[in-house]
């Protein structure tokens, strides 16, 4: 069961483009929505997160957008570079009944950006 | 301050082995969750330890156990491996796993079963 879906797969702009991540979740226990970045051979590294009472948030050139009533978040990185080729994850965590955080992930979005 | 390092890197294992993987969290930080990352299913959560208690648990065969020692450190285990379970083993830790203090990932096991 895929809680949190992601989209596209892939994608590929150029240099300077705006690449768009979209997520979409059906859980609305959600309570925290972070984004994480992956290049190949390390860990994902976290990049910037929202809370579902904000509808926007910026971070350098990344911004998240969240529209709570629609259930859904996107990622937009502006001015891209070559060097944010990387495996896009997005996230969104629960609780469990003993109130313990359980973060579940989307199936991520490789991103190259052309010279 | 160090990173989370987990050990080793690489494994290969044959079917109906046993593997057991190592992190060690950054210091201070006392939550440790494991992932399994594929192709297919991407990133997938494992179980969290807190304080040497499993405190939150994935959709995973009992084949798949962990624990965690004092000092943080944790293990994870993998009984009778299947080819299936050839991924790459996350580990992420944080300070207390609540609130919004972000997860830090190692970079990782990478299991391969022949």
């Amino acid at each position: 069961q895929q809680q949190v879906k992601q989209s596209p797969q892939s994608l590929i702009v150029q240099k300077g483009g705006i690449p768009i991540i979209n997520c979409a979740y059906e859980n609305t226990a959600f309570d925290y929505f972070p984004w994480y970045q992956q290049f190949p051979g390390k860990g994902p590294a976290l990049l910037i997160a929202i809370r579902p009472d904000v509808s926007e948030k910026k971070e350098g050139r990344f911004t998240i957008s969240f529209n709570k009533s629609a259930k859904q978040f996107s990622l937009h990185i502006m001015d891209s570079q070559p060097g944010d080729s990387a495996t896009y994850f997005c996230a969104a965590r629960d609780r469990n009944s003993g109130g313990y955080q359980k973060v579940t992930f989307g199936t991520g979005t490789k991103l190259q950006v052309i010279p | 301050k160090a990173g989370v390092t987990q050990t080793p890197r690489y494994l290969i294992k044959t079917r109906g082995q046993q593997v057991t993987l190592s992190c060690s969290p950054i210091s201070g930080h006392r939550s440790v969750s494991w992932y399994q990352q594929t192709p297919g299913q991407g990133l997938q959560f494992l179980f969290e330890y807190f304080s040497e208690t499993q405190r939150n648990k994935g959709n995973f065969p009992g084949r798949f156990s962990g624990r965690q020692f004092s000092n943080s450190r944790s293990e994870m285990n993998v009984s009778t491996l299947e080819l299936g379970d050839s991924a790459l083993y996350l580990c992420a830790s944080s300070v207390d796993g609540g609130g919004n203090q972000p997860q830090h990932f190692g970079d990782g096991t990478r299991l391969s079963i022949l």
